[in-house]
């Protein structure tokens, strides 16, 4: 089954870290550039972050630029966001999506998961 | 950045009926090279992730009923559902995607009248 399944989410303080992953399964991960996308509770949606399919080239919001990194390992079928530095407005039900097109990049997203919620809050 | 602005907030459609959704672009999202416009319409229901309806503008993504369509030119974009269902309930996003920061709009809630 093609899906997307996001993990790592919770509470953290603010000033803190927490890792998020979102595991591929059902197409060829590493063929597909691959996005963090985040809603906060009411809100609209806000792309977050993206990586190319062979994980050379990462792109970010300037919202979280120098504070988060998103990565991917091809072998694990694997995506991650680190964020560190975490603050309250990054309180978000956070989305990894999968884009449109094999072996290009055109950023619009075909395949989504379920999401996983982070909370900054003391 | 290019700004994404979306009208209305919210409508109410009789089952039956069309719904219109509009959204603008603050700056063109035509590629001249391909002469193609990079916007996207998503729908998301309650709880759920969002889901891929449109994108090019006007393409529809596989499996999409046909009557949801989308249209536009320049900086305005239209997402019409022309008779609406129940289950189209849901807040509808549309996504520029010709530069980055990819930018979404702030949504419109469908709802039965």
């Amino acid at each position: 089954e093609v899906q997307l399944l996001e993990s790592g989410g919770g509470l953290v303080q603010p000033g803190g870290s927490l890792r998020l992953s979102c595991a591929a399964s059902g197409f060829t991960f590493a063929g597909y550039a691959m996005n963090w996308v985040r809603q906060a509770p009411g809100k609209g949606l806000e792309w977050v972050s993206g990586i190319s399919g062979s994980g050379g080239n990462t792109y970010y919001a300037d919202s979280v630029k120098g504070r988060f990194t998103i990565s991917r390992d091809n072998s694990k079928n694997t995506l991650f966001l680190q964020m560190n530095s975490l603050r309250a407005d990054d309180t978000a039900v956070y989305y990894c999506a999968k884009d449109w097109a094999y072996n290009a990049h055109y950023w619009y997203f075909d395949l989504w998961g379920r999401g996983t919620l982070v909370t900054v809050s003391s | 950045d290019i700004v994404m602005t979306q009208s209305p907030d919210s409508l109410a459609v009789s089952l039956g009926e069309r719904a219109t959704i509009n959204c603008k672009s603050s700056q063109s999202v035509l590629y001249s090279s391909n002469n193609k416009y990079y916007l996207a319409w998503y729908q998301q229901k309650p709880g759920q992730p969002p889901k891929l309806l449109i994108y090019w503008a006007s393409t529809r993504e596989s499996g999409v009923p046909d009557r949801f369509s989308g249209s536009g030119s320049g900086t305005d974009f239209t997402l019409t559902i022309s008779s609406l269902q129940a289950e189209d309930v849901a807040v509808y996003y549309c996504q520029q995607y010709y530069s980055s920061p990819l930018t979404f709009g702030g949504g419109t809630k469908v709802g039965i009248k």
